[in-house]
């Protein structure tokens, strides 16, 4: 069965890194997304992506996160200068279409120090 | 998106049938009913969804009521490994998926 895979599962930074967080979505699926989720909170909205920019992003999607699509099988989110409370599962997703599922890869677990 | 209320934790004998309840009240004609469930701290593994009919796949059905205000999802016979938090997630057509808390299920020997 197709899957969205992630890359790295698990990362440790300091504090004021930069981070990319890459995912790999399902090979026909055109709609990309990013969520994060908090040790022991909900999973949260990031930014929505398709055609090559994004089409939503929440308010949590600050000037220090970006998202990139570097070739025709990578997706990719940016964190410019990591902060603690950056420390976080992070969560790519991809749909074949808008309105389609969305399926949720495994996760990259980030822990900033 | 509209709104969905489901209670906190459940529990669950194995081999027995687990009826997961959601209220959405809100939800509008073209509101499409997802559930979705995430084991430990896995991604989100999607399960079901449905606009209006009862729905079946392998891993569960979905129970739509004829106003479509609730939904239950049923795990017809419970396993240790169905233990996880269920999200019951109305969505738009177009729109992002917008997570709650979740019924925590836990199934037990």
């Amino acid at each position: 069965e197709p899957e969205v895979t992630q890359t790295p599962s698990h990362q440790v930074t300091q504090m004021g890194q930069e981070v990319i967080l890459r995912c790999v979505p399902i090979s026909n699926h055109l709609y990309f997304y990013w969520y994060r989720q908090i040790l022991g909170q909900k999973v949260e909205f990031l930014v929505s992506f398709y055609n090559n920019e994004i089409s939503e992003k929440s308010e949590i999607f600050d000037d220090q996160f970006s998202v990139e699509r570097p070739d025709g099988s990578n997706f990719t989110l940016k964190i410019r200068s990591t902060k603690l409370e950056d420390s976080a599962m992070y969560f790519c997703a991809s749909s074949s279409g808008s309105g389609n599922t969305i399926y949720f890869g495994e996760g990259s677990w980030l822990t900033v120090v | 998106d509209a709104k969905t209320t489901q209670p906190t934790s459940m529990d669950c004998a194995e081999g027995r049938a687990a009826n997961l309840p959601c209220n959405h009240s809100t939800i509008s004609g073209n509101e499409y009913v997802y559930w979705y469930r995430q084991i430990h701290s896995q991604g989100p593994q999607y399960i079901i969804h449905g606009l209006k009919n009862n729905e079946t796949n392998e891993m569960a059905s979905l129970i739509i009521t004829e106003d479509r205000k609730s939904s239950t999802l049923i795990l017809p016979h419970a396993t240790l490994r169905d233990t996880a938090v269920y999200y019951c997630i109305v969505r738009g057509g177009y729109n992002k998926l917008i997570f709650g808390a979740g019924t925590r299920l836990a199934v037990h020997p």
